[in-house]
């Protein structure tokens, strides 16, 4: 398997543009994961999906933020519009069934708003 | 809002030493208990999930323990290399829930 796969590797936006970022977990994994790295706060998750339904979203920042899994093999994390204090390093992860078992990390997405 | 706490947050070893720290996380509704190591520049890589309190893994130079009662792992890292340096991760597995700590940097000086 390939692992889990991110795209874009790399973004830079304008502040207010609209960003997408996309991941694929490893087939037969059924929970995704969507965090955030920032140097203040470390790694925080941003929000759950099991099954393709989100589970836990507490720690989406805001209204700007929205995530989808519209299958079982996809997922998005949308930014809209963005601002500059949203730069940081997204990462996707997913594993076989619920946070019990360890998770499989993609390469992330380094984000820069300027 | 899950309190898991990393000690220390960061520590200078010398090659060859022998070294430990801590993960505190809440002793309630627990499922499971991850250690993730992360270097510079990689995404993080799991080491061991423990979820039976007196749970004991251990790969290669790399050792856990897991007291789930009073809500704490220690892992232990046998003869340091410099290869070690990265930082450590662990992550409180709840029902429906994960949250990570903020980590231990480690840096193994040759």
């Amino acid at each position: 398997d390939a692992g889990v796969i991110q795209s874009p590797r790399h973004e830079v936006t304008e502040m207010g543009q609209e960003v997408t970022l996309r991941c694929k977990p490893i087939s037969g994994h059924n929970s995704l994961f969507w965090y955030r790295q920032t140097m203040m706060r470390g790694l925080e998750l941003l929000i759950y999906f099991n099954n393709n339904v989100p589970i836990d979203d507490s720690g989406m920042p805001e209204d700007r933020f929205s995530a989808k899994m519209p299958n079982a093999s996809f997922s998005t994390l949308k930014i809209q519009p963005s601002e500059p204090r949203d730069s940081a390093v997204y990462f996707c992860a997913s594993s076989f069934r619920d946070p019990t078992y360890e998770q499989y990390f993609g390469p992330g997405t380094r984000l820069t708003v300027t | 809002i899950l309190n898991v706490e990393q000690s220390p947050q960061s520590l200078h070893v010398q090659e060859g030493d022998s070294t430990n720290f801590t993960c505190s996380f809440p002793s309630s509704n627990f499922y499971a208990l991850h250690w993730y190591r992360w270097e510079t520049a990689k995404s993080p890589e799991a080491l061991f999930v423990m979820t039976l309190n007196g749970d004991e893994k251990k790969k290669g130079r790399i050792s856990a323990t897991l007291n789930t009662k009073e809500g704490y792992s220690y892992l232990y890292i046998k003869g340091s290399q410099p290869e070690d340096s990265a930082t450590y991760l662990c992550a409180f597995g709840g029902y429906q829930k994960v949250t990570f700590g903020t980590g231990t940097k480690l840096q193994v000086i040759p």
